[in-house]
């Protein structure tokens, strides 16, 4: 069966320092893959998705960026981390067409 | 304009007192309806695909429902357990999921 990991769980980092978020998946090859960032009254909010090994696309201008250096791995990073990067950050990847998310990284920058 | 509307945000339920959740979209060319259970803390669970008008899906206390322009999620004598955000998404096309914002609901004994 698949699985979908991702750390860390939490996460306190001040403001300007980087950000690398790990998401790995198990029980599938070539999976789509997303990072979504869920905010308090906005709902979930698409960051990213990759189709493939080196493919990212990008949902919103922001100062996050994703990589995708394995198969069933996708990692979220920043460079300087602002207030604003703040949330719950989920990993998930696709079914036939529905979702099926990760535990999730609690980020806080302070 | 949200394509995903959720209604209403939150639900406050005594324990065996059904009711129904709302999830209206505008877009055309739907693939998919998608429900999802999640818990504070966590990621949201899978509960439901629904594909066409007149579609339902039943999971123990939970039925999903689907029309042309929305979808429902009734949920027959709920127990304090089924406290939870249930999130609807849609999918057009080969875009990804389009999320709404969820109904907070909750459940007292």
């Amino acid at each position: 069966s698949q699985t979908i990991h991702q750390w860390p769980a939490t996460l306190v980092q001040p403001v300007g320092s980087p950000l690398s978020l790990e998401c790995t998946v198990e029980g599938t090859s070539n999976p789509n893959l997303y990072w979504y960032r869920q905010a308090a009254g906005r709902g979930l909010q698409l960051l990213f998705y990759s189709v493939g090994i080196g493919q990212i696309s990008s949902e919103v201008p922001q100062n996050l960026s994703a990589s995708r250096p394995q198969d069933r791995q996708f990692i979220l990073s920043s460079k300087k981390l602002l207030l604003s990067d703040s949330g719950f950050y989920l990993c998930a990847w696709k079914g036939t067409y529905e979702q099926y998310f990760g535990p999730g990284t609690r980020l806080t920058v302070t | 304009e949200d394509q995903v509307t959720q209604s209403p945000e939150a639900l406050r339920l005594q324990e065996g007192e059904s009711s129904s959740l709302n999830c209206s979209y505008t877009v055309s060319g739907l693939r998919g309806l998608f429900w999802y259970r999640q818990d504070p803390g966590k990621g949201p669970e899978f509960l439901f695909t629904l594909y066409s008008a007149g579609e339902e899906k039943e999971k123990e206390r939970l039925k999903a429902t689907l029309t042309k322009k929305e979808s429902f999620l009734h949920i027959t004598a709920p127990k304090p357990e089924d406290s939870a955000t249930y999130l609807c998404a849609v999918v057009i096309g080969n875009t990804p999921l389009v999320f709404g914002k969820g109904t907070r609901l909750s459940v007292i004994a």
